[in-house]
């Protein structure tokens, strides 16, 4: 069974901390990683995607990715209360694309 | 760039009644779509994946008679949901995989999604 793990959360930080949210998985040969943000009631919308080792950056976000280890991670830098969302990280695994369970963030005002 | 259309937005229906919910890739082309149900609080089951031209691929446990799923273009996938029960409401959520790579932020095997229907059937 491929497997993509994550904190349930909730996770809370205080406005203008950093957030980490943490996935793993279990399909050893995954080649692309992507972190979805979804608010309530919405559908996900893609944040950023990572495809080789090492930190992706983009604005606030930053994607860090360590194959050896199968764990990849989303830093979100300067947390603002709008950044309060479910944070699903997805993994491809063969032909599709299996997503993990979210972590919810709450930022604090 | 990468925008996914659903329609309708939200549907209440009868139970037994079908609901039939589009989902269209808006600025590329998307020879995979896929069909997604999220109850309340829990995370995204991936029902189906839709191929343009041929049969669509169901997940175990996904009725492939109950939810018919037709991918007749490159930008164009439909589920019907038939006979539809109080249990069958959910919020079902298509995302399309842009073929070129070439989308910001994206390559060829990520997905973007519609914004949802709401099915509630009374």
């Amino acid at each position: 069974q491929k497997e993509v793990e994550q904190n349930s959360g909730p996770l809370s930080v205080p406005e203008g901390a950093i957030a980490s949210l943490n996935c793993t998985y279990s399909d050893r040969g995954s080649q692309s990683f992507f972190w979805y943000r979804q608010y309530s009631g919405k559908s996900p919308e893609l944040i950023m995607s990572i495809y080789s080792n090492g930190d992706k950056e983009d604005g606030r976000f930053t994607a860090q990715l360590n194959k050896a280890s199968q764990y990849v991670s989303l830093l979100i830098r300067d947390s603002q209360p709008s950044d309060s969302a479910t944070y699903l990280c997805a993994v491809n695994s063969y032909d599709k694309v299996i997503f993990g369970p979210g972590t919810s963030l709450s930022v604090i005002p | 760039g990468a925008v996914v259309s659903q329609h309708p937005s939200w549907v209440i229906c009868k139970s037994g009644t079908s609901v039939k919910i589009e989902c269209r890739s808006l600025d590329f082309q998307a020879t995979t779509m896929f069909w997604y149900r999220q109850f309340p609080k829990q995370s995204l089951m991936l029902m189906a994946t839709s191929n343009e031209g041929s049969k669509a691929t169901y997940e175990q446990g996904v009725e492939k008679d109950k939810f018919l799923i037709n991918h007749a273009s490159l930008t164009l996938s439909t589920l019907t949901v038939t006979s539809a029960h109080p249990e069958d409401s959910s919020f079902y959520i298509c995302s399309a995989r842009d073929v070129s790579g070439l989308l910001p932020k994206g390559s060829t095997d990520t997905q973007y999604f519609g914004p949802g229907t709401r099915l509630t059937v009374l």
